[in-house]
């Protein structure tokens, strides 16, 4: 399955709406528990990836309520709703409906 | 507290072969599934394979399999990766991550993550 993320490169101003797109070539939507296998992931510069949405819009535990997770199927977002200085970050979409399991390219996130 | 350390990278002439580790502690190892992901220098992440809590399935990208092998020693609570035939396009930092699991033990992304060690293939 290949994931593919828009844009590669995002600028918001703080306070304001940052919104990242995934769109995988085949559903992840499995049918027996009604769960897309679909993850999020925040990684900031010399650490490794977080995670931050599970099943396209679970919210992982500590993960600030800004952070939301949308979409089914084969179409998916993330949406920081009110960018903070510390969310400035590449975020990686991730597939784990089938394997091989697959990333997105990534999208930089950066301040206006 | 809940951790992954991995351990075993470095400098590798090409053609030679490595084994990564990563050391589990804080929770039940022998319960989780564990992934391998690697991240090429300046580059995005790649999935590289994943094995059952109990070792019964190992699975690997195509890019990997064949000289790839994961495998897990659950009475040492550490997860291992064997890479032979290294080649300068396995350069990266190697994390091993945690499968979640909710309630109800149904699986769900990489929970928990190590810091990652770094392999450099160069002669």
């Amino acid at each position: 399955i290949v994931m593919t993320q828009s844009p590669d490169s995002l600028a918001v101003s703080l306070g304001e709406r940052a919104t990242i797109n995934c769109k995988s070539s085949q559903s992840v939507l499995y049918s027996s528990n009604n769960n897309n296998y679909l993850a999020w992931y925040q990684q900031k510069p010399r650490q490794p990836p977080k995670l931050l949405i599970y099943w396209a819009s679970t919210r992982e535990s500590g993960v600030p309520d800004r952070f939301n997770g949308s979409g089914s199927g084969t179409d998916f977002t993330l949406t920081i709703s009110s960018l903070q200085a510390e969310d400035v970050a590449v975020y990686y979409c991730h597939q784990d409906y089938s394997v091989p399991n697959s990333f997105g390219q990534g999208t930089k996130l950066e301040i206006k | 507290q809940v951790q992954l350390v991995e351990s075993g990278g470095g400098v590798v002439q090409p053609g030679r072969s490595l084994r990564l580790s990563c050391a589990a502690s804080g929770f039940t190892f022998s319960s989780y599934g564990m992934h391998w992901v690697r991240q090429a220098p300046g580059k995005g992440l790649e999935w590289v394979a994943v094995i059952w809590y109990d070792g019964s399935e190992k699975y690997y990208a195509d890019s990997v399999k064949g000289r790839f092998t994961v495998s897990r020693d659950n009475s040492k609570n550490t997860l291992y990766l064997r890479i032979n035939s290294l080649r300068a396009e396995d350069t990266a930092v190697y994390y091993c991550a945690r499968v979640g699991r909710d309630g109800y033990n149904y699986d769900y992304g990489m929970d928990v993550w190590g810091q990652g060690t770094t392999v450099t293939v160069s002669s």
